[in-house]
């Protein structure tokens, strides 16, 4: 089965700083989708990226980069330029991409503050 | 265009009684998945369905069941409420498997 963890259950950072999240995860499958989701206090679940794993490169949107590292099984989320706004529940989660199995597992998260 | 929908927002039941939520997922999205979240086991998938067909399930015992219909609009039932049925209960759509899931804002079940 796989899982996914994260070691981190609180960081903070300050205001216009960087911050990685970090993530590992454990998968026989070579080929799946690895994601970062953002809960903020409001709870409404929000996607920040997504990455596939067939692909090197690595994805970014934005402020918010990650470093996968596909032999390592580790998938870290750097968030540059922290702002308030940032502050929120952080989820990494994984998909396997063949069919009859689809559903995403979730890490335990991580709580990130941001110090103004 | 409008994002997913979860009814009710906030439930309140007491033990052994049963109870319906509903998701209605973004217009053209045909899978919709549901979670449960707790502070204890984090978040988990309940089932996912894509075209009224159950794909996949989690494992959660036989009290909780779901379905889809045409529109795609899905519903949960959990029958037989226990205490440890409190929780957040999350619906996700997408266009497909493996493409951006769109959270809904959840309804929160309290088992008294």
């Amino acid at each position: 089965a796989q899982t996914v963890t994260q070691s981190q259950p609180e960081m903070s950072v300050q205001e216009a700083e960087t911050v990685t999240l970090s993530c590992t995860y454990d998968t026989s499958e070579s080929d799946y989708y690895l994601f970062w989701y953002k809960q903020p206090p409001s709870r409404q679940m929000i996607l920040v990226i997504r990455q596939e794993a067939y692909k090197q490169q690595n994805a970014t949107e934005n402020r918010f980069s990650v470093n996968f590292q596909k032999a390592a099984k580790s998938f870290s989320l750097k968030i540059s330029d922290s702002q308030l706004g940032d502050a929120a529940m952080y989820f990494c989660a994984y998909s396997p991409t063949n069919f009859g199995n689809e559903k995403l597992t979730f890490g335990t998260g991580t709580r990130l503050t941001i110090i103004p | 265009k409008a994002g997913v929908t979860q009814t009710p927002r906030y439930l309140i039941k007491t033990r052994g009684q049963q109870v319906t939520l509903s998701c209605s997922p973004i217009s053209g999205h045909r899978s919709v998945s549901w979670y449960q979240q707790t502070p204890g086991q984090g978040l988990q998938f309940l089932f996912e369905y894509f075209s009224e067909t159950q794909r996949n399930k989690g494992n959660f015992p036989g009290r909780f069941s779901g379905r889809q219909f045409s529109n795609s609009r899905s519903e949960m039932n959990v029958s037989t409420l226990e205490l440890g049925d409190s929780a957040l209960y999350l619906c996700a759509s997408s266009l497909e498997w493996g493409f951006e899931q769109f959270f809904g804002p959840g309804t929160r079940l309290t088992v008294l």
